[in-house]
């Protein structure tokens, strides 16, 4: 069964250091999901990307995020200088989309992210 | 703006009862509605979902969940519950249509006493 995988499982760094978080969606999906889980609290959406493009982003998803496809199956997250509150579990997602897609979102199993 | 409300935090049920676990949403147009289900230590896994038709759902191990559009709930239920359906359950709204931002509730902790 297709599936969503992310890396690192874990990662631990420093405060103000550069993190990326990368995932591979599923091959055929045409939507692709941040969201992040702080320790104890809701999973929150963070951004969503369509087309190349940003689609839609939170509050959250502020200057120091940034996402990329960079090469047709990888799509990353960027935190350009971590914070002690980005300490979260990352989720990526993907979704088929338009044109028949269910809009269903399948999850990646996380990354872990602590920061120093 | 999309939101939903999950009533109980934290439920603590035998094994063999019956689980109810209640979600309110608010949105003003036409939603697809999801409970997702994350056992400890692992990833989210979609356990069932409603877009149209019947709003009597079934989902994978037992879980049912009904659409009362009038009550804008999406309440889940299993009528009798094992020790392996411990986990934190979310339910989640997005707008109809192939491209959609999920928004989830709190969360529901359930634990299972054997």
């Amino acid at each position: 069964e297709p599936e969503v995988t992310q890396t690192p499982s874990h990662q631990v760094t420093q405060m103000g250091q550069e993190v990326i978080l990368r995932c591979v969606p599923i091959s055929n999906h045409l939507y692709f999901y941040w969201y992040r889980q702080i320790l104890g609290q809701k999973v929150e959406f963070l951004v969503s990307f369509y087309n190349n493009e940003i689609s839609e982003k939170s509050e959250i998803f502020d200057d120091q995020f940034s996402v990329e496809r960079p090469d047709g199956s990888n799509f990353t997250l960027k935190i350009r200088s971590t914070k002690l509150e980005d300490s979260a579990m990352y989720f990526c997602a993907s979704s088929a989309g338009a044109g028949g897609g269910t809009g269903e979102l399948f999850f990646g199993e996380g990354s872990r992210l602590t920061v120093l | 703006a999309q939101s939903v409300s999950q009533h109980n935090h934290h439920v603590i049920l035998s094994e063999a009862a019956s689980l109810e676990l209640g979600c309110n949403y608010s949105y003003g147009g036409t939603v697809n509605l999801f409970w997702y289900v994350q056992y400890p230590g692992q990833h989210l896994q979609l356990l069932l979902k409603y877009f149209s038709g019947d709003p009597l759902v079934k989902g994978i191990k037992g879980f049912e969940a009904e659409f009362i559009k009038s009550k804008f709930s999406f309440n889940l239920r299993k009528p009798s519950v094992q020790w392996s359906d411990t986990a934190e359950y979310f339910c989640a709204v997005g707008p109809s249509g192939g491209y959609q931002k999920v928004t989830f509730g709190t969360g529901t902790k359930l634990q299972v006493i054997p």
